[in-house]
């Protein structure tokens, strides 16, 4: 398949764990989004990648949330010591270019929940 | 802040039935884009609109987006039950991130 995958597809932590969360985006697409949907805040913006540039971390919730992209490729969105509120389905998208106009692709996402 | 709002949340319809869906939104941005979710599925893209006046048609599903006004609408023609899903519109800003709105959760009745 030529879309974009994310694993793993469900995650149970205990809270005070720590969980990676890997997306693997269409090859050829330059620019990596993170978002994540929850019942109580929607669909929120977390963090963006744009080929070799510095990341938009604007939208991180707080700082135990951290992202990287290896290679311009891979993405691992990382969540320390989590929290019951960190439960959410984390989407990652990819588009061909970062400069806007440009359709976001989303993967299956992974439902995190936090017990 | 950038807000984007929809309108209606919830809609149940009977099939062949025309209804539109509002997207408002609070800031200047030309871009705008809609997707569809299905329940425990992600999201699928049906239209991106670019321009001021852009009109995007796909079967029973028709987009439209004007940006003096800051609105789009997603309007329905005689809707059919494969339609029933949730519906997000989504703004552009600074030429990367969207911001979606709440989302219209669409039932289409027999």
């Amino acid at each position: 398949g030529a879309g974009v995958s994310q694993s793993p597809s469900n995650k149970v932590t205990e809270k005070g764990k720590d969980v990676e969360l890997r997306c693997d985006p269409i090859s050829g697409h330059t620019a990596l989004y993170w978002y994540r949907q929850s019942l109580g805040q929607g669909l929120e913006f977390l963090i963006y990648f744009q080929g070799n540039s510095a990341p938009d971390k604007s939208g991180l919730p707080s700082d135990r949330f951290s992202a990287e992209r290896t290679g311009g490729s891979v993405s691992t969105l990382t969540i320390q010591r989590t929290q019951q509120e960190d439960s959410a389905v984390y989407l990652c998208a990819s588009s061909l270019a970062w400069l806007g106009g440009s359709t976001q692709y989303f993967g299956p996402g992974t439902r995190l929940t936090v017990l | 802040e950038l807000k984007v709002e929809q309108n209606p949340l919830f809609l149940s319809m009977q099939e062949g039935k025309n209804y539109t869906i509002y997207c408002n939104y609070s800031t200047t941005s030309d871009r705008l884009y809609w997707y569809r979710q299905d329940p425990g599925k992600s999201l699928e893209s049906l239209f991106v609109l670019l321009s001021n006046g852009a009109v995007k048609q796909e079967g029973r599903l028709m987009a439209s987006l004007d940006t003096k006004a800051r609105l789009s609408t997603l309007h329905i023609t005689a809707a059919v039950h494969d339609l029933s899903a949730t519906y997000f519109c989504a703004v552009e800003v600074s030429g990367s991130r969207l911001t979606f709105g709440e989302g219209t959760q669409l039932t289409v009745n027999p």
